[in-house]
């Protein structure tokens, strides 16, 4: 069975530029999240979709972050126009079930470096 | 609100010694709990979790942990470590229906 997949893996930008992250969960999972893991920090939620409805964005800034899951399954998280820190990985999970008991499992991050 | 502490941030530990990562929660309902690894360059990945039942519960790789109610602590341990376990470790925390709340980790440094 194919795990989540995120791409890309790695990405350097200079402020003020936007940026794009895709994520691709395992099949028939209708939860996806979108994480923001700082160094030397647990991840923190930034939206949840259960399909294509956004349940909980409330920790995502709104004002330079974006989120879709078109059809309810890929995703894509942006940001425009990027911070000095937003530098961070981002990673993205999946899970089928009820959100708060279901293993959540998660893709490889992409690592996003703002210069 | 939930929230999740991990007050050790790194242990280093001998091959083949025991091992214990603490973590305690604050919570006013019921909580799941969980317990996740990430090994570098990858995702998280579940170790174990503990949804209701048993207060003793066995994950994946030789792991542990014991949820205590009355300590609001849900610490993992294993009897033997290996050079392989060295990852950084994360307890999490959730109420119900609502979110996974994460520590800040606790990096295990196994030494030969």
């Amino acid at each position: 069975e194919a795990g989540v997949v995120q791409s890309p893996r790695y990405k350097i930008i200079e402020k003020k530029q936007p940026v794009a992250f895709w994520c691709n969960p395992i099949s028939g999972h209708n939860t996806l999240y979108w994480y923001l893991q700082n160094l030397g920090q647990g991840p923190e939620l930034l939206i949840r979709y259960e399909n294509e409805e956004a349940v909980d964005d409330s920790q995502l800034p709104k004002d330079r972050f974006s989120a879709e899951r078109l059809k309810g399954v890929d995703s894509t998280l942006k940001i425009q126009p990027a911070e000095l820190g937003d530098s961070a990985v981002y990673l993205c999970a999946s899970s089928s079930g009820l959100a708060g008991q279901e293993t959540q499992y998660f893709g490889p991050g992409t690592r996003l470096l703002v210069l | 609100a939930q929230s999740v502490t991990q007050l050790d941030s790194q242990v280093p530990v001998f091959e083949e010694a025991p091992v214990e990562l603490r973590c305690n929660y604050s919570s006013s309902v019921s909580v799941y709990l969980f317990w996740y690894v990430q090994y570098p360059n990858q995702g998280l990945q579940l170790l174990l979790k503990y949804l209701s039942g048993s207060t003793l519960v066995k994950g994946i790789n030789g792991f542990e942990a014991e949820f205590n109610k009355s300590q609001t602590s849900f610490h993992l341990r294993k009897p033997s470590v290996h050079i392989s376990d060295t990852a950084e470790y994360f307890c999490a925390v959730s109420e119900g229906f609502q979110k996974l709340v994460f520590g800040t980790g606790t990096r295990l440094l196994v030494s030969p």
